[in-house]
C-alpha cells in the first residue's frame, strides 16, 4: 500500500521568499516520487521526479526536492517565490513494480499563494 | 512536443445518461490511465490499462465504468449511467513503457452531471 501526506493545504509566502511545501510518503517498496503543479482550470504538469538516482532532484521553474528515506519525505523547495508560482501543488508516489502497478497516489494538494 | 489530448474539454449531461470521454495518448506509449478530481479534492486513480486489458482499478471504478482502446490511438472512458457524484474533472495519462515512470497527463475533461 502507498500513501502521501501533504502538510498544509494552504501556504502563503511573499514574493522573493523561500517556498517550502511538505510531502511525506508511505510505501512498502522503494518509491518513485513526483511533484505536479496544477494552474487554475488546467491539467497536471510534472515539476520533478525522484526515481532512485540523485536524492536532490532539480525540476522546472527553479524548484527542487530532496528525497530523505530516513524521514520518508520529499519536500519541495524554491529559494525565491515568484507571483507566477501561485498554483496547486500535488505530491504523488508510484511504486516501482512490474508492468501495470504504476498508478499514482496523490496527496491532497497544497495551494500556494504568493503575496506581492 | 508530443502531448496527451482529451475531448471534449467540457461535457454536460443529465443524470442517468451515458457519457464517453475520449483520450489520445502519446503515440508510442503503452500504459494508459484514467484519474478523476472532484472539485476541491485530490486527484484519484480510477484505472490502468495495458496490453488491451485492465491491469489495475480502484474501488471507484465500479460496474458503471468501462474503458476501451478501440483503435491504435484512442483510449476511452465510458460511464454507463451517470450520477450527480460523477461530476468531476477526468484526466487521462500515459506512460512510455516498462522502463518509463513519468505519467504524461492530458488537460482533462470537466464532466458536469445535472
Amino acid at each position: 500500500a502507498q500513501s502521501v501526506t501533504q502538510l498544509g493545504s494552504h501556504v502563503s509566502v511573499s514574493e522573493g521568499a523561500l517556498v517550502l511545501l511538505r510531502c511525506n510518503y508511505s510505501s512498502s517498496v522503494p518509491p518513485y516520487l513526483f511533484w505536479y503543479v496544477q494552474y487554475p482550470n488546467q491539467g497536471l504538469q510534472l515539476l520533478l521526479k525522484y526515481t532512485s538516482a540523485a536524492t536532490l532532484v532539480k525540476g522546472i521553474n527553479g524548484f527542487e526536492a530532496e528525497f530523505k528515506k530516513s524521514e520518508t519525505s520529499f519536500h519541495l523547495t524554491k529559494p525565491s517565490a515568484h507571483m507566477s508560482d501561485a498554483a496547486e501543488y500535488f505530491c504523488a508516489v508510484s511504486t516501482r513494480m512490474d508492468t501495470g502497478r504504476r498508478a499514482l497516489t496523490f496527496g491532497s494538494g497544497t495551494r500556494l499563494q504568493v503575496q506581492p | 512536443e508530443p502531448e496527451v489530448t482529451q475531448t471534449p474539454s467540457h461535457q454536460v449531461t443529465q443524470m442517468g445518461q451515458e457519457v464517453i470521454l475520449r483520450c489520445v495518448p502519446i503515440s508510442n506509449h503503452l500504459y494508459f490511465y484514467w484519474y478523476r478530481q472532484i472539485l476541491g479534492q485530490k486527484v484519484e486513480f480510477l484505472v490502468s490499462f495495458y496490453n488491451n486489458e485492465i491491469s489495475e482499478k480502484s474501488e471507484i471504478f465500479d460496474d458503471q465504468f468501462s474503458v476501451e482502446r478501440p483503435d491504435g490511438s484512442n483510449f476511452t472512458l465510458k460511464i454507463r449511467s451517470t450520477k450527480l457524484e460523477d461530476s468531476a474533472m477526468y484526466f487521462c495519462a500515459s506512460v512510455a513503457g516498462a522502463g518509463g515512470n513519468e505519467q504524461f497527463f492530458g488537460p482533462g475533461t470537466r464532466l458536469t452531471v445535472l
